[in-house]
């Protein structure tokens, strides 16, 4: 079945430091990939539609110069937290729709970040 | 606003049947969706309903009434392995088939021997 992958599984960084997660589609190709973010015992809350060949729509809230994002080829978009601070210590998970007609979306496994 | 409820917790014995039940408020609706989530995994597919009524697939079944904002998850002949959260998300307006999905806070299921 399809497969979505993130890397790395968990990073810990210092602050003021910037990380890059990855998502990639395995066997699918993926115009279209969502950025969830999960604080502990709190809903997925999306972040930002990632587009590949334009730019991300970012949802309310949510700093687009500091949540970048590139989804630049049809089965990777990356997400870069920039100059990151203990909030931003979360779990960011990506998932991408198999193709443009489907309803289900497959999920990453996820990516613990801890800013220490 | 954009509001999902689901209980916090549920605890249930093995070889029993436990429903999880899910309320909304969304400004659009574009269906329901059930997902389950072992800690520190990805969650996976459980079910869809975009039309009212009851969707079954072998043991896990799931109702839609859109006039009430609700659903339900029935899960049947439980096992330990269905110990996981169990998310209620409903996608929203934009992005046609590929929308967002607006997830509740999840329901921890715990099922004792």
């Amino acid at each position: 079945g399809a497969v979505v992958s993130q890397h790395p599984s968990w990073v810990i960084c210092k602050s003021g430091t910037s990380v890059k997660i990855e998502c990639r589609s395995l066997d699918f190709q993926a115009t279209t990939m969502f950025w969830y973010r999960q604080f502990p015992k709190q809903s997925l809350m999306l972040m930002a539609t990632s587009n590949e060949g334009s730019k991300a729509t970012y949802e309310q809230g949510v700093e687009k110069d500091k949540f970048l994002i590139n989804h630049a080829s049809l089965t990777l978009s990356t997400l870069t937290v920039t100059s990151a601070h203990p909030e931003d210590s979360s779990f960011y998970i990506c998932s991408a729709p198999r193709d443009r007609g489907s309803y289900e979306q497959y999920f990453g496994p996820g990516t613990r970040l801890t800013v220490t | 606003g954009q509001n999902i409820d689901q209980p916090t917790e549920m605890t249930a014995t093995e070889g029993a049947i436990v429903q999880i039940n899910c309320t909304y408020q969304t400004s659009g609706f574009n269906g329901l969706f059930w997902y389950q989530q072992h800690a520190g995994e990805a969650p996976t597919f459980l079910s869809y309903n975009v039309l009212d009524g009851l969707e079954e697939k072998g043991r896990f079944s799931s109702f839609l009434s859109r006039s009430k904002g609700y659903s339900y998850l029935l899960l049947k002949e439980l096992q330990m392995k269905d110990s996981a959260s169990y998310l209620c998300a409903v996608r929203g307006n934009y992005g046609g088939s590929q929308g967002n999905l607006i997830f509740g806070k999840g329901t921890k299921l715990s099922v004792k021997p």
